[in-house]
This record gives structure tokens, C-alpha cells and sequence, in this order.
């Protein structure tokens, strides 16, 4: 249980394109979703906290005209990377926590997105 | 702020040994850590979460030990084999919190 699919997995495209990825919980409801940024050898660095029918919450740094986030239903978030250049390729991850659960409780993860802006 | 550090980036072992990783945490203690298995190109995965009040917590093969005198957490994995290369990432919580604050992860390498 607890599996979340993040689509696409992989994307390339030219630079000044919008890019939408979307993080789904398959099998349990997620009232909160994470969006994360990973470079190569670096840690998880959280972008937002997407809350169900709510603005996302976004970290210091994170321009949120940039990254827009949209956690319609209990099932599904989504990010989009608004007017990409190349500084924004790096690996996106999304993660979800169950309906009604606050600390204590792991997040489960998708599998991510490498972004590639040419 | 709070920092969440694993000092090393690599670690390789031989098969059948134990192995060890290390996780420091700055200023004060957090309610929890919890310990993810990342393969490359993948997201991380769940492997334990140790409370504040525990001292060691077991699953199969694996062991996590939280030592707030130290301010350190241990992750030990017995027995260890080659499908047990990976990334291994420590992360912290704050009390009433659900944000996760993850170290930098530890690559593990067992050589057959």
C-alpha cells in the first residue's frame, strides 16, 4: 500500500516551455503532498507543502510565479515549472502523507521527474 | 537553524559485514528521525522512524539506535549484501511537525 506515481518520469524541452508534473497518491487519500528539488549529491531540498483545496505553502527562495502548485483532490498534485530554463533542469520528487495523519508518520515518495531544459 | 548532517558521503564494505551509517543533528533534539533507501534515478523509500524517547528500534536486518547525548543517530544494517547498495538518507522532524529536513545520504556499496 501507500504507492504514489509521479508522471512524467523523464522530460526535455526547450527552454521557455511550461512543465507540468503530477504526484498521485494510487492507493490512499493525501490531504498533504511535498515537492522537492534533488541536484546530484546534494540532499532533498523541500520547495512546498501542497494542502488539499488551499495555497501551497513555499520554502524561503522558492519563487512561487515559477513553480505553481495545485492540490485539487485528495489524490492528485500537481507542479508546474512556468517558462523553464535551464537553471530549473535538476530531479523533482513529490511525496504524500496519508488523510488525517500529521507528525510521526513517513512520507511516501514518487519516483520523480528529471527535468532537462535545453 | 536545524541541520541534519552525514558526514560521509561513501561507504564501502564487504558482504556478510555490518554496516554502519552516521547521522548528526544540530541544536535540539527533534521528535523523530527517519531513515529512507534512495536508488539512483528513484525516490527515496521508508525504512525506520526512531522517536526521541527510544533508544534502538529493529526491522529484519536493519537497526537504528538515537543517541541524544550525542545528538546521533546510527543505522546498522547486518549481514549486509550486495542488493543493499544505495543511497541511505537520514531526516529529521520537528515536535507536532510533518516537514522533513534530510541529510545529504550516505552511499552504501557492498562488494560481493
Amino acid at each position: 500500500g501507500a504507492v504514489v506515481s509521479q508522471h512524467p518520469s523523464r522530460v526535455i524541452c526547450k527552454s521557455g516551455t511550461s512543465v507540468k508534473i503530477e504526484c498521485r497518491s494510487l492507493d490512499f487519500q493525501a490531504t498533504t503532498m511535498f515537492w522537492y528539488r534533488q541536484f546530484p549529491k546534494k540532499s532533498l531540498m523541500l520547495m512546498a507543502t501542497s494542502n488539499e483545496g488551499s495555497k501551497a505553502t513555499y520554502e524561503q527562495g522558492v519563487e512561487k510565479d515559477k513553480f505553481l502548485i495545485n492540490h485539487a483532490s485528495l489524490t492528485l498534485s500537481t507542479l508546474t515549472v512556468t517558462s523553464a530554463h535551464p537553471e530549473d533542469s535538476s530531479f523533482y520528487i513529490c511525496s504524500a502523507l496519508h488523510a488525517g495523519v500529521y507528525s510521526n508518520q513517513p512520507q511516501h515518495f514518487g519516483d520523480g521527474t528529471r527535468l532537462s531544459i535545453l | 537553524s536545524q541541520k541534519i548532517e552525514q558526514n560521509s558521503e561513501a561507504l564501502n564494505i564487504q558482504e556478510g559485514k555490518t554496516a554502519t551509517l552516521t547521522c548528526n543533528y544540530t541544536n535540539y533534539s527533534p521528535a523523530y528521525l527517519q531513515w529512507y533507501r534512495q536508488d539512483p534515478g528513484r525516490g527515496p523509500v521508508f525504512l525506520l522512524l526512531i522517536r526521541e524517547n527510544e533508544k534502538e528500534k529493529r526491522k529484519e536486518r536493519l537497526k537504528v539506535t538515537f543517541d541524544t547525548t550525542l545528538k546521533q543517530s546510527l543505522f546498522h544494517i547486518t549481514a549486509s549484501q550486495p542488493a543493499d547498495s544505495a543511497t541511505y538518507l537520514c531526516a529529521r522532524a520537528g515536535a507536532g511537525s510533518y516537514q522533513l529536513t534530510f541529510g545529504k545520504g550516505t552511499k552504501l556499496s557492498v562488494i560481493p
